[in-house]
């Protein structure tokens, strides 16, 4: 079956733009997550989704971050007034239910480079 | 949260036993240990995991310590494919979010 998805695979974007990155998970997985993967690094939890309700948005780095999955499948995640620092791989991934025994199916991630 | 510790780099001989280790010394009882690789540009692929128990499937197996404080994957038979950045993951959470604290990993080199 289809794994997750994401779109853009690769976003450009000049300092100051605003941006939104989409996540298709698998069909069915009630959970998602975004991390953010800094180069050389491993990735770092941003915020995750169960259905419809965000419970946790932790790892959000600023305000300028912002994320939803408002009918419970695709999500997105966009990012206000982007800065270099911004600049990663944005990675999607779907389990199939809550808990800590089901495994996460990673996306092949947004890279984004902020100019 | 509980963290992991790696090696960071390791090579392999094509058709051996690769065996990557993995210290979590703070894991708390109920945190499950996750083994996932990434190859560049590609997003985390799914290895194994495992609470106390060893774990053996098509891919790996997974040995974890009788006090839990570190664990083994074992490729037992490395191919040139599996060159890839190996992470040791424990699954932190409660109730609300059962997220992964990704560690730096171990860049596992397969050697011809």
């Amino acid at each position: 079956g289809a794994g997750v998805s994401q779109s853009p695979r690769y976003k450009v974007a000049k300092r100051g733009q605003d941006v939104a990155l989409r996540c298709d998970p698998i069909s069915g997985h009630v959970s998602l997550f975004w991390y953010q993967q800094a180069l050389g690094q491993g990735p770092e939890f941003l915020t995750y989704f169960q259905n419809e309700a965000q419970l946790d948005k932790s790892g959000l780095p600023s305000d300028r971050f912002f994320a939803e999955r408002p009918e419970g499948s695709v999500s997105t995640l966009k990012i206000q007034r982007t800065q270099q620092e911004d600049s990663a791989v944005y990675l999607c991934a779907s389990s199939f239910a809550h808990g800590g025994s089901y495994e996460q199916y990673f996306g092949p991630g947004t890279r984004l480079t902020v100019t | 949260d509980a963290k992991t510790t790696q090696p960071p780099s390791m090579d392999c001989a094509e058709g051996r036993a690769a065996n990557l280790p993995c210290n979590h010394s703070t894991i708390s009882g109920n945190e499950y240990v996750y083994w996932y690789r990434q190859i560049h540009s590609q997003g985390p692929q799914y290895i194994i995991h495992g609470l106390k128990n060893n774990e053996t499937n098509e891919m790996a197996s997974l040995i974890i310590t009788e006090d839990r404080k570190s664990s083994t994957l074992i490729l037992p038979h490395a191919t040139l494919r599996d060159t890839a950045v190996y992470y040791c993951i424990v699954k932190v959470g409660s109730s609300g979010t059962y997220k992964y604290i990704f560690g730096t990993g171990t860049r596992l080199k397969v050697l011809a």
